[in-house]
């Protein structure tokens, strides 16, 4: 079946540890994302890729750093610079090709905790 | 920054009622979308309508768009308790941005 996976679905972290999550989709699309979820606040982007070895820094980028080294794949770092990184990530793709954002696949989430 | 606001928050309704939530957006956009999200889980795509259309359906769902109020809703018909879920619009602006920004979403909760 295709479909996005995203794992861990839940991870611990401690201050001043950076922490990789991992997305792989195998929907053939282009384009990717990562987007946070904190309670009440809806989606937010935080980085983007339309096409292989290309990325964009989105709303909330600060504290983050990503890689599309390879079209199926876009981890996520959280480094120990982003000061309130306990939230849920959303890694989406779509099939890009930079035209009109279509439909967007999602996977089923990390949750990530800072002890 | 966040492109679209869901009015109301937060919706309880019995079954077999029907749900409204709104939609409202700030720029000019491309297409808007709805997607729903069952509590600690991804989101589901429901539904996409283009700035050129003003009305689509799609099984129990209906969703309008006015580009002139810059405003979508959102019906579901006949609602059930497996439409309990957090329901997202989200709008792709012009010119192209080549992503997506999602409203805070309303949560419908379908009472047996």
């Amino acid at each position: 079946d295709g479909g996005i996976t995203q794992s861990p679905k839940y991870l611990f972290r401690k201050e001043g540890q950076n922490v990789t999550l991992s997305c792989e989709q195998n929907l053939n699309h282009d384009a990717m994302y990562w987007y946070r979820q904190d309670p009440g606040q809806g989606l937010r982007l935080i980085y983007y890729s339309q096409i292989v070895n290309d990325f964009q820094k989105g709303d909330i980028a600060e504290g983050y750093s990503v890689s599309r080294e390879k079209k199926e794949s876009f981890p996520l770092t959280v480094t120990s610079a982003q000061k309130n990184p306990t939230a849920f990530y959303l890694c989406a793709s779509s099939i890009g090709g930079r035209t009109i954002t279509g439909e967007l696949f999602f996977g089923e989430g990390s949750r990530l905790t800072v002890l | 920054s966040q492109q679209g606001e869901e009015d109301p928050q937060a919706l309880s309704i019995q079954e077999g009622e029907n749900a409204t939530m709104n939609c409202s957006y700030k720029t000019s956009i491309n297409n808007l979308q709805w997607y729903r999200q069952n509590s600690g889980r991804g989101l589901v795509h429901l539904i996409l309508i283009r700035s050129n259309e003003r009305e689509k359906h799609s099984g129990r769902l209906r969703v309008t768009l006015d580009t002139s109020k810059k405003s979508s809703s959102l019906l579901i018909t006949a609602s059930r308790a497996a439409d309990t879920a957090s329901y997202f619009c989200a709008t792709d602006a012009r010119p192209n941005d080549y992503k997506l920004s999602f409203g805070a979403g309303t949560t419908v909760t379908v009472r047996a």
